[in-house]
């Protein structure tokens, strides 16, 4: 079946411009989390939704960074007045439910460049 | 919040020997430690995983050792093949239970 999709793959876009990037879970799946990877380096988690209860923020690292989940479906991060040190691959993963004992199923990512 | 280290952060064997990643972890609440294996370009998989009630985990030529008192925990490979080449990631799950704290991965290069 289709897996996580995240559009676009990849971004340029100006110092001080807002992006909004795309995550389409895997069907079915409730839980749905946001990871932020750098050139050389480990995956940074940023927030994690599972169903509709309040999504765990505390990965956020400013205020200029925020996220939506409709439903159990699409979830978009929005990254304002982007700055150059926002410039990273950001990663979207599903799990069937949240907790250890579900697999977490990346996206390709999507490759964001602030100039 | 936990933190997790991991080495080497580069290794290269030769086609056919063993290959072990290293990680260490700072909450000992910390309760799941899976690995992913990311190619070139790639999304990062899940290749094998372990909890905390367990004390190795083995998967053909993968397998998974974790000391809770040292909190740390290896990825072994044995056999290695070219097709192993990848950066590969640990994990711990914290104790939140929604947060996953990744090291900063190792390069693995294995010659044919």
């Amino acid at each position: 079946g289709a897996g996580v999709s995240q559009s676009p793959s990849n971004k340029v876009t100006e110092k001080g411009k807002d992006v909004e990037l795309r995550c389409d879970p895997i069907s079915g799946h409730t839980a749905l989390y946001w990871y932020r990877q750098r050139l050389g380096q480990g995956l940074e988690f940023l927030i994690y939704f599972q169903g509709n209860s309040a999504p765990d923020k505390s990965g956020l690292p400013s205020d200029r960074f925020s996220a939506e989940r409709t439903g159990e479906s699409v979830s978009t991060l929005t990254i304002q007045r982007t700055q150059q040190e926002d410039s990273a691959v950001y990663l979207c993963a599903s799990s069937a439910r949240g907790g250890s004992i579900y697999e977490q199923y990346f996206g390709p990512g999507t490759r964001l460049t602030v100039t | 919040g936990e933190n997790v280290e991991q080495h080497p952060s580069t290794l290269s064997v030769q086609e056919g020997d063993s290959a072990v990643i290293k990680c260490t972890y700072s909450d000992s609440a910390s309760n799941y430690f899976p690995w992913y294996k990311q190619e070139l370009g790639k999304r990062p998989q899940l290749i094998i995983d372990i909890r905390s009630n367990v004390g190795e985990k083995k998967d053909q030529r993968i397998a998974v050792t974790l000391n809770k008192t040292a909190k740390h925990f290896s990825l072994h490979i044995t056999e290695t093949q070219p097709e192993d080449s990848a950066v590969y990631f640990c994990a711990a799950r914290g104790n939140t239970g929604n947060q996953f704290y990744f090291g900063t991965g190792t390069s693995l290069t294995v010659i044919p």
